[in-house]
């Protein structure tokens, strides 16, 4: 069983369009995390929730709008996409924060803006 | 701001020929010190955590150390299988955890 499974893996559009990237973790974690790496391979983060709450917004743009209907879910909706949206999009969870807690990466999602 | 700097960006090595990789580090209050194995197409696969100065942690061929200023992850008698892009974060206090990776660094080990 994938214990942070992300969809779709590939995904291909054109610039304007709005698109979802969904995330289910089934660790049992509190904490979820949006981290993007670009085209030079590094990984920053974006969004944090723990328990459904926004803990860290990291100076993304606001067509960036994460969701996280419960603690197993958190998605990321982008509206209006643009070329420089174009990266490798990673779901992560933890346990809770805090030391000793491991964060635990998904598969990724390509998203590629045409 | 925390800041993570890994060297060198690439390293290729024979079969068996054991080697280092550096992570440097400048954090308000270090809570961990992570590395992370990533495969072409894959996540992150986590590794290690490290917490305090003198600490080391092994697993199979790789062991992690870790000073107040940076970390080596040693690699002993590679495999092909040991190639990958290994990736070192670090966690500090007030961060509300979460992780600043450095660049990585591209193993090659060839047969």
């Amino acid at each position: 069983d994938t214990a942070v499974s992300q969809t779709p893996k590939y995904l291909v559009t054109q610039m304007g369009n709005d698109k979802s990237i969904k995330c289910e973790q089934n660790l049992g974690h509190d904490t979820m995390y949006w981290y993007k790496q670009d085209s030079k391979k590094f990984l920053k983060i974006m969004f944090s929730y723990n328990n459904k709450e926004l803990i860290i917004n990291e100076t993304v743009p606001n067509r960036f709008s994460p969701k996280s209907p419960d603690k197993a879910h958190l998605n990321l909706h982008i509206n209006s996409l643009e070329l420089g949206d174009s990266a490798v999009y990673f779901c992560a969870s933890s346990q809770r924060t805090g030391p000793g807690n491991t964060i635990y990466f998904g598969e990724g999602s390509w998203l590629t803006v045409v | 701001e925390d800041q993570v700097t890994q060297s060198p960006e690439a390293l290729r090595l024979q079969e068996g020929e054991s080697s280092s990789l550096n992570c440097s580090y400048t954090v308000s209050g270090l809570r961990g010190l992570f590395w992370y194995r990533q495969d072409p197409g894959k996540g992150p696969e986590f590794l290690f955590t490290l917490y305090s100065a003198g600490e080391e942690k092994e697993k199979e061929r790789l062991k992690a150390t870790l000073t107040k200023k940076e970390s080596f992850l040693h690699i002993t008698a590679p495999k092909p299988e040991d190639s990958a892009t290994y990736l070192c974060a670090v966690i500090s206090g007030g961060s509300n955890y979460k992780l600043t990776f450095g660049k990585g660094t591209l193993l090659t080990v060839n047969p």
